[in-house]
Order: structure tokens, then C-alpha cells, then sequence
């Protein structure tokens, strides 16, 4: 079964410092990779998506992420995070191939700024 | 404004209740989706609708069903709650077509006493 890894459970960060939140997928057919962030008692919001073109990624706030189908990976990464960044952070994929319901998700990623 | 609701946002209850969480969606989605979330644990598919009178089982098995008799209206029921229930259930929706996005709810957090 294709699987998505989240290689982070936590990830403490001091404030204005850069982050990095790393997703590692299991498959290097074609992919659709999706990052989403949850706050608190909420849902999940879409950060940013990659379909197709530009390996780099920007969505809200601030992020953006780098398509690397070679290394399998979607990593996660912002330049300078604020305290209002506080949250999990999820990376999901659809393979092309499976069911187009079928949105896998990584275990999620905790990201804790410190001021 | 276009958006997904969910009620209740939290609810606690006992052992053998009947419950039925709602979700609805203004954004004129075929597809919703509902999923069960436990900390530190990724979501898991339970249930989606590829639109009226389309529903399916997702990849965790769960003693719930759903029903979709209108588009925008998804609820998903539990005939007799148990403690084994308790978790955080979020209902999303997107629009045909694999390349789109998920849209989510607030979520529903159930505790199952």
C-alpha cells in the first residue's frame, strides 16, 4: 500500500527562525501532493498544492515546498516563522493511478514557535 | 459565503446512544468525504459520496453510516455509540476530478462515555 511519511512528530522553533517540515511518500509514479495546516479545534486548511510544472510550491502565509520526484519528497519550509504559526501541519498525496477519492495523509507534524 | 459546516462541534455521550453528526456544504461539491482523526495519528477515509444517493466505505472500517439524499447535506450516523467511538471526525468536500483539493469542516469532536 502506498504510504506518506511525516519523518517529525514535533518541531520546536524559535520565532523569525526558518523551518523546515520534511514528507517523504512512498511511490515515485504520478503524484498530486498537498500540504494542509490545522490550528487548534479546527479543521484543515490547504496550505499549498503541487499538480504539475514548477517543483516549487508557494501557497499562504509565507510557505512553499519543493516537489523532488527523484527523493520522493514534498518538503515543507518557511523562512521566517511567527508565533501565529503554531500548529499541525499535514502533507498528503493522491496517486494519480488510485481511486481520485483517495487522498493518503502523513501522521502530521507538530510545529511548536517559541518566542 | 461558501463554506462547510459541521454540528455539533463537540458532543459527549453515553454508552448505546444513537447520534448523527452533520455536514453540510455550500460550495456545490459533488464529492464529501468524512474522516476519523485521533491524536497523533494520520486521518483515515471512513466514508465518501461521489454524489446523491452515492455512498461508499473508505479504508477504515467503522460501525457508522452516511446517507446523501441532497448534495450539500452528508450526515453520518452511529446506530449505538461505544467508548471505542470517541474520536474527532471531519467531513470534507471537493469538486469532481482528481486533481482538486479537500475542502474540511471544523470537525466534530465525540467523546463516548
Amino acid at each position: 500500500a502506498q504510504s506518506v511519511t511525516q519523518l517529525d512528530s514535533q518541531v520546536p522553533v524559535f520565532e523569525e527562525a526558518p523551518v523546515e517540515l520534511r514528507c517523504n511518500y512512498s511511490s515515485s509514479v504520478s503524484v498530486y501532493l498537498f500540504w494542509y495546516v490545522q490550528y487548534p479545534n479546527q479543521g484543515l486548511q490547504l496550505l499549498l498544492k503541487y499538480l504539475s510544472g514548477s517543483t516549487l510550491v508557494k501557497g499562504i502565509n509565507g510557505f512553499e515546498a519543493e516537489f523532488n520526484k527523484s527523493q520522493t519528497s514534498f518538503h515543507l519550509r518557511k523562512p521566517s516563522v511567527h508565533i501565529s504559526d503554531t500548529a499541525e501541519y499535514f502533507c498528503a498525496v493522491k496517486w494519480s493511478g488510485a481511486g481520485s477519492y483517495q487522498l493518503t495523509f502523513g501522521k502530521g507534524t507538530k510545529l511548536s514557535v517559541i518566542p | 459565503e461558501a463554506d462547510i459546516y459541521q454540528t455539533p462541534r463537540y458532543l459527549v455521550i453515553g454508552t448505546g446512544k444513537k447520534i448523527t453528526l452533520e455536514c453540510s456544504q455550500t460550495m456545490g461539491h459533488d464529492k464529501m468525504y468524512w474522516y476519523q482523526q485521533d491524536p497523533g495519528m494520520e486521518l483515515h477515509l471512513i466514508h465518501y459520496s461521489y454524489g446523491v444517493n452515492s455512498t461508499e466505505k473508505g479504508d477504515l472500517s467503522s460501525e457508522s453510516t452516511v446517507s446523501r439524499i441532497r448534495t450539500e447535506h452528508f450526515p453520518l450516523t452511529l446506530e449505538s455509540a461505544r467508548p471505542s467511538h470517541t474520536s474527532q471526525y471531519l467531513c470534507a468536500s471537493s469538486e469532481s476530478g482528481g486533481r482538486n483539493e479537500q475542502f474540511f469542516g471544523p470537525g466534530t469532536r465525540l467523546t463516548v462515555l
